[in-house]
């Protein structure tokens, strides 16, 4: 049960530099979601994903761009990489169910722009 | 505009104490609430959720107070743990048609002691 992956767990990139953070769940959910982790901040919503071609812009979208053009991937791609975007991201998915509906976490990527 | 807030930033507690933990919210649309348990280097996994139409939700040693009224809903750990030091996080979500996401709070480290 591989759950939610992320790679790479710890990325050091220059100022200016494209990056891109992989996002990959075996559950077939159909929501995703790239948060961002801030100490003061708690987690922040980048971009979420209702399905596969289905994206939208969370409460921090500005500098990201994501794509989903299978169910199971979830990129997250830094397109000129600044220094406040040093952070941990997660990335998460989840299923509508009546009740509630559980997010579950990947263990996150450290991102780190020198 | 921060929508859900938590209180405090950061807990002691005595082993076998009560720890206790605050959030208020302000979009009276939200009618999801859990709380999240992250332990350093890993992803945040749920702990225990409520819905606004109880007032109280109790799973083991972890229980949830909801206060419709005055906007606020806690989580209490009786009998606290050294293994429940943790950051716990505080979230809401709106109705499913609302997207299906969390905004979280900003997150208590609880650091119990022996």
């Amino acid at each position: 049960d591989a759950g939610i992956t992320q790679s790479p767990r710890y990325k050091i990139t220059e100022t200016g530099r494209q990056v891109t953070l992989m996002c990959h769940q075996t559950w077939s959910h159909s929501y995703m979601f790239w948060y961002r982790q801030d100490l003061g901040h708690g987690l922040r919503l980048i971009y979420y994903s209702a399905a596969a071609d289905i994206t939208d812009k969370g409460e921090v979208p500005d500098g990201y761009v994501v794509s989903r053009s299978k169910t199971e991937n979830f990129p997250l791609t830094l397109e000129s990489a600044t220094r406040s975007q040093t952070s941990v991201y997660f990335c998460a998915s989840s299923e509508i169910r009546a009740g509630g509906n559980t997010i579950y976490f990947g263990e996150g990527s450290w991102l780190t722009v020198v | 505009q921060q929508q859900v807030k938590q209180s405090p930033q950061s807990l002691i507690v005595q082993k076998g104490g009560i720890s206790i933990i605050n959030c208020a919210y302000e979009n009276t649309a939200f009618d999801y609430f859990p709380w999240y348990q992250q332990f350093p280097g890993k992803g945040p996994a749920l702990l225990i959720a409520i819905r606004p139409d109880v007032s109280e939700k109790k799973e083991g040693r972890f229980t949830i107070s909801f206060n419709k009224s005055a906007k606020q809903f806690s989580l209490h750990i009786m009998d606290s743990q050294p293994g429940d030091s943790a950051t716990y996080f505080c979230a809401a979500s709106l109705p499913t048609g609302g997207g299906n996401k969390l905004t979280f709070g900003t997150g208590t480290q609880l650091k119990v002691e022996l």
